[in-house]
């Protein structure tokens, strides 16, 4: 079972298009992660969020970390094919070492 | 610098026999955590290791260990292998248990 919840589960976009993933806790987030996935392939690290309203750019992506710390969005700005794959947010919930994982995001970006 | 190498990348294994995973983290990093992902469960983890110790353990048979040794390589072994041990393995390290990197998994598949 997923402790950390996704949405939404897949997505396609127009190339050129924005789009947003939202990644939700029931508990209060020490630090959370977000990874890239080509299919099989091992995780691509994106952004750590650590800080209640911490915002953090990379090229297109943006992620941010509610002031609550218990959700975080990732928007990526006029999408193009390179931004396809799986995005996971992963949250060390414990602060014990340990990474709980959301079920994923599958970005299909239509040229 | 070079980033987190798993060894081997694909292996085949018959249910009843053992398997042993490597995970060469990257350099400075001390420690080693391990991951399964299938496509039902999603990614799980399995344990962390930091300076041959284990600070953290999934909920996985104990047919799953682990170990680290002092130049922070770390093994996973899984015995009496089950068809329900088929999956990626990723393995992530990190210098003190955030920030982690992964690397590129290794596909076991068990008939």
């Amino acid at each position: 079972s997923q402790e950390l919840e996704q949405s939404p589960q897949s997505l396609i976009v127009q190339e050129g298009k924005n789009l947003t993933i939202n990644c939700t806790s029931s508990k209060t987030l020490y630090g959370l992660y977000w990874y890239k996935q080509k299919y099989g392939e091992g995780l691509i690290f994106l952004m750590m969020l650590q800080k209640g309203g911490e915002e953090k750019s990379h090229e297109k992506i943006t992620a941010k970390l509610d002031e609550k710390k218990q959700q975080s969005s990732l928007h990526i700005t006029a999408s193009q094919p390179s931004h396809a794959g799986i995005y996971l947010c992963g949250a060390d919930k414990s602060n014990d070492y340990k990474l709980s994982f959301g079920a994923g995001t599958t970005v299909t970006v239509r040229a | 610098k070079a980033g987190v190498t798993q060894t081997p990348r694909y292996l085949i294994k018959t249910r009843g026999q053992q398997v042993t995973l490597s995970c060469s983290p990257i350099s400075g990093h001390r420690s080693v955590s391990w991951y399964q992902q299938t496509p039902g469960q999603g990614l799980q983890f399995l344990f962390e290791y930091f300076s041959e110790t284990q600070r953290n353990k999934g909920n996985f048979p104990g047919r799953f260990s682990g170990r680290q040794f002092s130049n922070s390589r770390s093994e996973m072994n899984v015995s009496t292998l089950e068809l329900g041990d088929s999956a990626l393995y990723l393995c992530a390290s990190s210098r003190d248990g955030r920030g982690y990197t992964f690397g590129s998994g290794t596909r076991l598949t068990v008939v």
